[in-house]
This record gives structure tokens, sequence and C-alpha cells, in this order.
């Protein structure tokens, strides 16, 4: 069974710094996987798709990668500002139509 | 850009009524989701659909039901809600089919049952 994980659970930085968030799945059978952020009492925003034929995604100053044989995502962030403070989950499908999500990283950017 | 509406933000209900989730997605996507997010946790899928009057249970079904007349439109129908179907709920659409199968979400409809 997929299971997906994020850590940390949560994550305070200051303004400016590059940072890394993690995603570890146990089954590399993948699809596609997908990044989101989501902003207190909202909905989710969809950031970076990875399909299972590419390495990384890039939007901005988002940069996804996904490894498959080491069950491994990661989304940087460069240049950090209070403004990316939100909730980031990443989710995957195997190719059926079901994602399985992760719990999230709760960051906080300090002024 | 993929727009995904629900038709309310905040809803109150009591205890037996009958409630009515309805979301519209204007991509022609083939897909659509209901999902419930709940402190710890995390997003749950309630029912999905694939088609037009197709659908099929998600881990947590119980307590509800989806109606798929039309493919833009997917509702979640409470028969007779209660105090534990208090949540946040989130609809999502993807296509094409054979694409991505990139997921977008509409802005949520945070359920309190009284």
């Amino acid at each position: 069974k997929q299971e997906v994980t994020q850590i940390p659970a949560a994550l305070s930085v200051p303004e400016g710094e590059n940072l890394v968030l993690n995603c570890s799945f146990t089954d590399s059978a993948i699809y596609n996987l997908q990044w989101f952020r989501q902003d207190p009492g909202k909905g989710l925003t969809s950031l970076l798709l990875i399909q299972s034929s590419q390495r990384e995604q890039t939007s901005g100053r988002l940069n996804a990668s996904l490894d498959k044989s080491s069950g491994r995502s990661t989304l940087y962030i460069a240049a950090s500002q209070p403004g990316d403070s939100a909730t980031y989950l990443c989710a995957l499908t195997s190719g059926t139509y079901k994602y399985i999500f992760g719990t999230g990283t709760r960051l906080k950017v300090l002024a | 850009d993929v727009k995904v509406t629900q038709s309310s933000r905040y809803l109150v209900k009591r205890t037996g009524e009958k409630v009515f989730l309805e979301c519209v997605q204007d991509m022609d996507h083939e897909n659509m989701f209901w999902y419930r997010q709940d402190p710890g946790l995390g997003l749950r899928l309630i029912y999905f659909s694939y088609d037009v009057k197709m659908k099929e249970k998600g881990d947590i079904p119980e307590g509800y039901s989806v109606s798929r007349e039309k493919k833009e439109r997917f509702s979640l129908i409470l028969e007779s809600a209660s105090t534990n179907q208090t949540s946040m709920y989130l609809c999502a659409s993807s296509g094409p089919r054979g694409g991505p199968n990139e997921q977008f979400f509409g802005p949520g409809t945070r359920l309190t049952v009284l």
C-alpha cells in the first residue's frame, strides 16, 4: 500500500532563505506527483506537477524534483518571502484516478 | 485557467437535515472528486466520478452520496447530516483522459452541523 510522508510537519525560516520541503513515498510505481499550496481555510492551489518520465519541473522561484528510485520528491523554494507562508502538500497517483496525499508541511517565513 | 467553483464557502445545518454541496468546473474535465479535510487526518477521498453518471466510492463514502448528471457538475449529498460530518469539503477536477491528470481544487466549503 502506497504511503506518502512529509517531514518536517512544520518549519520556520527567516525571509530570504532558500529551503527544501520533502515528500517520501513507499512505492516507486507512480504516474505523477503534484505539489500544492494551501492557505488557512482555503482550497489547494496547484504549484507543480511532475510526470513519471520527468525528473524536475520549475516555476518561478519553485523547483520540484522527482527521484522514483529513492522514493523521494523535493520542493525547493528560492529566496523565501513572508507570502510563501502556507501549508505545502504533495500528492501522487499510480495511474488510477485516486490520489494519495501527504499530511503536509506548515511553512512560516519570518519577516 | 481552470476554474473549480463550489456553491457555498460556509454552511451551517442541523442534525438530520439533507445537505447538498455543489461543484462546477469549466475545463471539460472527465474526472471529479469530493474530499473532506480534517485536522490531523489530512485529505480523505469520499467519492469520485470519471464520467457522467459514473461514480466510485473513495475511502470514506459512508453517510454520503453523489450525483453527476452533467459533465461539469458534481454534487455531494449528505442524506441525514450528523455532527461528525462537520468538516471542510473540497471538490477537485482533473483531465483530460490520457493526459497528466493534474488536479485542480475549488475554494472549499466549511460545513458545520449542529
